[in-house]
């Protein structure tokens, strides 16, 4: 069974400095990994997607890096906001089907 | 329309009552996920329809749960008897699998508290 942990579970940091979510899985045969965002009270948003054969994606302030055969995802988040206070989620399918399995998230503070 | 949408946003049931969640997913998107989220975790797998046929439900609680795609399209999610245990945040997927990345687009949930 696939298990997805993030560490650490909870984080504050002063604006403007650049840190990194952690993210590991066990079972490395997975198809792809995205990385989401969720706000209080809101549904989920997809910030970013990386496909097995893919090492790391990059969208603005954000680069979401993949290592498969030790079974870990990082998201760097550069130059933070507070606008990037959130529950940072990654979230695994098994190789081959959609079924996802999340990881219990880190809840980011960033302090004006 | 542009996104994942589902109805009602808030449900409060009194325990034991039939409550069912409604999930319209993006058009042409074949694939349909159900996820229920407690308080400070994260979401739990319930369901998964491809088209119209449920292909997987090994995530659903108990037997008062049932789901529904009968069209390949609108999804309901139905509980019957609620029980406190039941409070959660209900998410509603869809992906288009006739693409390469498989992404999985969300709704904003449902909030079902049962009193």
């Amino acid at each position: 069974k696939q298990e997805v942990t993030q560490i650490p579970a909870a984080l504050s940091v002063p604006e403007g400095e650049n840190l990194v979510l952690n993210c590991s899985f066990t079972d490395s045969a997975i198809y792809n990994l995205q990385w989401f965002r969720q706000d209080p009270g809101k549904g989920l948003t997809s910030l970013l997607l990386i496909q097995s054969s893919q090492r790391e994606q990059t969208s603005g302030r954000l680069n979401a890096s993949l290592d498969k055969s030790s079974g870990r995802s990082t998201l760097y988040i550069a130059a933070s906001q507070p606008g990037d206070s959130a529950t940072y989620l990654c979230a695994v399918p098994p190789g081959g089907y959609q079924k996802v399995t999340f990881g219990t998230g880190t809840k980011l503070q960033v302090i004006p | 329309g542009a996104g994942v949408s589902q109805s009602p946003r808030y449900k409060v049931a009194k325990r034991g009552q039939d409550v069912a969640l409604r999930c319209d997913p993006i058009s042409g998107h074949v694939s349909l996920f159900w996820y229920q989220q407690a308080l400070g975790q994260g979401p739990e797998f319930l369901t998964y329809f491809q088209n119209e046929a449920q292909l997987d439900k090994s995530g659903l609680p108990s037997d008062r749960f049932f789901a529904e795609r009968p069209e390949g399209s609108v999804s309901t999610l139905k509980i019957q008897r609620t029980q406190q245990e039941d409070s959660a945040v209900y998410l509603c997927a869809s992906s288009d699998s006739g693409t390469a990345s498989y992404e999985q687009y969300f709704g904003p949930g449902t909030r079902l508290t049962v009193t």
